[in-house]
């Protein structure tokens, strides 16, 4: 089944303490993203990935890192995490290319975060 | 402004009556149109890309998009209990860029 996986799917932690969300496709697809999810202020990407080793931040890139060593995995590092990094995110990823622009998103089922 | 706009508050509608939503985008290189939906709790899921001008049907769903105007909407028609859910609009540009819109909460009533 083609999907978009996330682990894990809930995740409760404490201020400082590193983590990683990870995310992988199966669908061969080499335009990955990551979103956060926030009442009131929709999704906002935080980076994204047109190929492996090619990052590039989003909207709201602060107090995360990325990295695209396999096509199929775009994990996602909170080095430091914060109490306003309480959120929900999505992993996503499409076809990219020269019709890339028409291409459906994929998204993962969501990561539901809290930092205490 | 920002970059896609989705301003109207929670739609209710009656079970069978038609939903409208709309959407308005600053970016003029945005070449493809998406809207989404999403139940509370769960990822967006694609229910309509439009990249022309004009509408485009889908079953009960029909996207209109205006490029002059820089307006994108969905209808709903014969709207049912199961599409109480919120509709992102979404637009992407040549870097690939999906951009969102906040996102329409719709409530249909039986």
């Amino acid at each position: 089944e083609a999907q978009v996986t996330q682990n894990p799917r809930y995740l409760i932690t404490v201020t400082g303490k590193k983590l990683t969300v990870t995310c992988s496709q199966n669908m061969n697809h080499e335009y990955m993203s990551w979103y956060r999810q926030d009442p009131g202020l929709g999704l906002r990407q935080i980076y994204y990935s047109m190929n492996v080793e090619v990052t590039d931040k989003g909207d709201v890139p602060e107090g995360y890192k990325v990295s695209r060593k396999e096509k199929r995995n775009f994990p996602l590092i909170l080095e430091s995490p914060s109490p306003n990094q309480t959120s929900l995110y999505f992993c996503a990823s499409s076809l990219s290319g020269t019709s890339g622009i028409y291409n459906e998103q994929f998204f993962g089922p969501g990561t539901r975060l809290t930092v205490l | 402004q920002k970059e896609v706009e989705q301003n109207s508050g929670p739609l209710s509608v009656p079970e069978g009556a038609i939903a409208s939503l709309n959407c308005t985008y600053s970016d003029r290189g945005s070449q493809s149109f998406f809207w989404y939906r999403q139940y509370s709790g769960k990822s967006p899921e694609l229910i309509m890309s439009i990249y022309s001008n004009g509408d485009k049907e889908d079953g009960r769903f029909t996207a209109q998009l205006n490029k002059a105007s820089q307006y994108v909407s969905l209808l709903i028609r014969d709207s049912q209990p199961s599409d109480s859910a919120t509709y992102l609009c979404a637009t992407r540009g040549g870097n690939n860029r999906l951009a969102f819109g906040k996102g329409n909460q719709v409530v249909v009533i039986p």
